[in-house]
């Protein structure tokens, strides 16, 4: 059964002090690892996508990493508006996509 | 808007009543899925449509839950005789392609709440 877990549950900040959000996976074959962003009251939006080990990607303040068995957020000099929830998920077989059950990262000034 | 929207935002419902929640996905989008998040915890996997077509289904976690997309756009789920559990945010999300690349685009969801 394909699995995913996150870690931290919760995770304070500083603005400025940079960490790393984790997220182990358990799958057969995986096909896509992915980030999201939820703010509270709305739906997840996509941040990024990962397909192989060794595989990078950035967006502003935002650096996700991927390895055989986890994938990893680096959050670098985060500000408060970085304040959300933060779901990875994987794809196998099919369509659907496995959540974890996220990490609530709340940044303060 | 440009946006996937669903009604109703917010639904209480009394034990056994019937609900029927509605998304509307992306002009254009072919694929929509529906997932359930309850509190706390990461959307879970419900439906799948391509077009009118419901490939996957095997998230629904019991035959009380129905969903439709008849003409291929416009989608919803239904939950007969409502039970405590279901209280959730039921998210829609769609997508443009036929295959799943995992880059969905979620509406804010619908918050159902069973007394």
């Amino acid at each position: 059964e394909d699995q995913v877990t996150q870690s931290p549950e919760a995770l304070r900040l500083q603005e400025g002090e940079s960490s790393s959000l984790n997220c182990s996976y358990t799958v057969s074959g995986l096909r896509g690892l992915f980030w999201y962003r939820q703010d509270p009251g709305k739906g997840p939006e996509f941040l990024f996508t990962l397909y192989s080990a060794g595989e990078e990607k950035e967006k502003e303040r935002l650096k996700a990493t991927l390895t055989k068995k986890e994938s990893f957020l680096h959050i670098t000099a985060p500000k408060p508006e970085d304040s959300a929830t933060y779901l990875c998920a994987v794809q196998a077989g099919g369509n659907k996509l496995v959540f974890g059950a996220g990490t609530i990262l709340r940044v303060k000034s | 808007g440009a946006g996937v929207s669903q009604s109703p935002r917010y639904k209480v419902a009394k034990r056994g009543q019937d609900v029927a929640l509605r998304c509307d996905p992306i002009s254009g989008h072919v694929s929509l899925f529906w997932y359930q998040q309850a509190l706390g915890q990461g959307p879970e996997f419900l439906t799948y449509f391509q077009n009118e077509a419901q490939l996957d289904k095997s998230g629904l976690p019991s035959d009380r839950f129905f969903a439709e997309r008849p003409e291929g756009s416009v989608s919803t789920l239904k939950i007969q005789r409502t039970q405590q559990e279901d209280s959730a945010v039921y998210l829609c999300a769609s997508s443009p392609l036929l295959a799943n690349t995992g880059e969905l685009f979620f509406g804010e969801g619908s918050r159902l709440t069973v007394l």
